[in-house]
Formats: structure tokens, C-alpha cells, sequence
């Protein structure tokens, strides 16, 4: 049963233009979100986060919006950089736990 | 500001071996948590150590096992080593409090089991 899913496995995007990654979730009970992104033979870096009790966060050229009705996030990179190319993931967690659950990630790749 | 620090980077077991995995929280941390990462998956949760007690488990058997010491550094060891345990493994750590809601991973440690 996954409860986080992220269901464009890749995605390419112009130089210059904006990326949008998704993410969708089934647990209705998930308060908090976090965004990732990968490298090959990294560690999982954090991007931004965002609490159930708002519906946007940004940073920089990085912002997430929260549809809780349609329990469904999604992080939007303006302008997009070849150095922004990495696998990205959603994760999720509700209140007490701090267990997250993540997304099977998506691929982004920016060209130049 | 040190980050977390796994050790070691690389390693290859052979089926039925165990493996100790190491890792030290960011500076102010005192909660590691442990995740498997598969290729082709996203981490999954492992287990939670504070105050040297597991405090949440994932659906892990018990072949994965884990300690926290006193300086908040952590172990994560796996008994009967099977081909499919072969992954990522990555070790993040938060701080206690309200600004505890993200954990930041270190650069993990690649087991191959063959």
C-alpha cells in the first residue's frame, strides 16, 4: 500500500523554464511535507517543507503548494537549472511519528 | 557545522554475514533514524532511536537491529545477511522540539550482499 506516490517517474524541462513536480498521498492524517532532492551517490538533500496548516511555502525558486481536498502537493522550481537536474522526492508524516514515508522519486533533467 | 556522517561508505557482504553501519547526527541532534533505499525506491523508514531507546519501527524483521550511544551516535547492524538487503542505507537526524519536523540525511552507506 503506497501511500505517498509520485507518479511521473521523469520529467524534462527547458533551461529558464519552470518544473513542476508532483506528488499525491492517501493518508488524510499526513500534517507535514518535505521535498528532496537526490544526486547520484549522495545522501538525500532537503529542499523545503510545509505544514497542513497552510497551503504554500516558498524559497527562493522553490515553492510547494498543498491541496489537502485533493491531498495532492506539488514543487514548482522557477527558473530551472541544469545544476537543479537530480531525482526529487515528496515525503510525508503526521504528528507524534516523524516517520516519513516517501515517494519512489522523479527524475528531473533541465536542459541547457 | 559537521553534517551527519555515515561510515562506512562502501561495503560487500556475503549472504548469511552480518554488517555494522555507523553513523553521527548533526550538531544539536539527539533523534537518528535509519532508512533502506532499494534501487528504483524511495528510503524507507527502518526504525527511531532517542534517548538511546527505539522508539518507532518500520516493516523491518528483526535481523535489523540498532543502538544509540550516550553522544547520540548511532549503529545500525543486520544479522543473516540476504541478497535482497543489498541497498542504500542512510542514517537522518533531527533535533527534539518544535523545530524537529525535518530530518537531514547523510551521504549513506552502499551494502552489497553477494
Amino acid at each position: 500500500d503506497q501511500q505517498v506516490k509520485q507518479n511521473s517517474p521523469s520529467l524534462s524541462v527547458q533551461e529558464g523554464r519552470i518544473s513542476i513536480l508532483n506528488c499525491d498521498y492517501t493518508n488524510s492524517m499526513f500534517d507535514y511535507f518535505l521535498w528532496y532532492k537526490k544526486y547520484p551517490a549522495e545522501g538525500p538533500t532537503f529542499l523545503i517543507s510545509i505544514s497542513s496548516i497552510k497551503d504554500k511555502n516558498e524559497d527562493g525558486r522553490f515553492t510547494v503548494f498543498l491541496n489537502k481536498s485533493a491531498k495532492h502537493l506539488s514543487l514548482h522550481i522557477v527558473p530551472s537549472q541544469p545544476g537543479d537536474s537530480a531525482v526529487y522526492f515528496c515525503a510525508a508524516s503526521y504528528s507524534g511519528t516523524y516517520k516519513y514515508i516517501f515517494g519512489t522519486g522523479t527524475r528531473l533533467k533541465v536542459l541547457a | 557545522d559537521a553534517g551527519v556522517t555515515q561510515s562506512p561508505t562502501h561495503l560487500i557482504k556475503t549472504r548469511g554475514q552480518q554488517v555494522t553501519l555507523r553513523c553521527s547526527p548533526k550538531s544539536g541532534h539527539d533523534t537518528v533514524s535509519w532508512y533502506q533505499q532499494a534501487l528504483g525506491q524511495g528510503p524507507q523508514f527502518i526504525f527511531q532511536y532517542y534517548e538511546e531507546e527505539e522508539r518507532q519501527r518500520g516493516n523491518f524483521p528483526d535481523r535489523f537491529s540498532g543502538h544509540q550511544f550516550p553522544n547520540y551516535s548511532s549503529e545500525l547492524n543486520v544479522n543473516a545477511l540476504l541478497l535482497g538487503d543489498s541497498a542504500l542505507y542512510l542514517c537522518a537526524s533531527r533535533p527534539t522540539g518544535l523545530a524537529g519536523n525535518t530530518i537531514y540525511f547523510g551521504e549513506g552507506s552502499w551494502l552489497t550482499v553477494v
